[in-house]
């Protein structure tokens, strides 16, 4: 089944305290993107890659880094978490081919930072 | 940079009323994409309009790309309780990389 796998689904942390969450896609897309989801905010982009090795900054990039050192890997970075990073997250890809594919979404990981 | 918005925020509607959210762009958009997020899950991909003044349908819904492709609309006919969800119109800014959302009009069907 095609799909965006992003683990964990629910994590509380404490401040401070480094975490990686994982996003993983098996349909060869080359374009993967962090999103972010807050009441009244709608879905920000955080970071972005176009294929491996490639990234660059969405809206609300401080506070997070992101690595692609494989196509279906795309995992998302919180060096020194803080409260204003609680949040939902979403893992997405799409095919990199023209600029016209809808994007698959992860199922979400809801981060708890206290 | 660029900024999407929705109109109406929120929307409530008795089953079988028609349900119409609006989609506005500042600057010109290379296409546009919908989608909805049931409550407590994720966006799905519902559909992407490119041409200027492009009309498309999917049952119900009927989706338009504006002539100056900086605004776009998604109307339903008829609405179902399963139509429930927050629906978000998202575009790429000035043709580049950065895939916008816009924040969403949050639709309630009441049986």
């Amino acid at each position: 089944e095609a799909q965006v796998t992003q683990n964990p689904r629910y994590l509380i942390t404490v401040t401070g305290k480094k975490l990686t969450v994982t996003c993983s896609q098996n349909m060869n897309h080359e374009y993967m993107s962090w999103y972010r989801q807050d009441p009244g905010l709608g879905l920000r982009q955080i970071y972005y890659s176009m294929n491996v090795e490639v990234t660059d900054k969405g809206d609300v990039p401080e506070g997070y880094k992101v690595s692609r050192k494989e196509k279906r890997n795309f995992p998302l970075i919180l060096e020194s978490p803080s409260p204003n990073q609680t949040s939902l997250y979403f893992c997405a890809s799409r095919n990199n081919q023209g600029i016209g594919y809808g994007y698959t979404f992860g199922s979400g990981t809801r981060l708890t930072v206290v | 940079g660029q900024q999407v918005m929705q109109i109406p925020q929120y929307q409530h509607v008795q089953e079988g009323e028609d349900f119409t959210t609006y989609c506005n762009s500042s600057t010109t958009l290379s296409n546009i994409q919908w989608y909805k997020q049931r409550p407590g899950g994720h966006p799905v991909f519902l559909i992407q309009l490119v041409k200027s003044g492009e009309v498309k349908k999917q049952k119900r819904l009927t989706f338009q790309f504006g002539e100056a492709k900086k605004n776009s609309s998604l109307h339903i006919t008829a609405t179902q309780t399963t139509d429930v969800g927050t629906y978000f119109c998202a575009g790429f800014e000035n043709y580049g990389q950065n895939f916008v959302f816009g924040p969403g009009t949050r639709l309630s069907v009441l049986p």
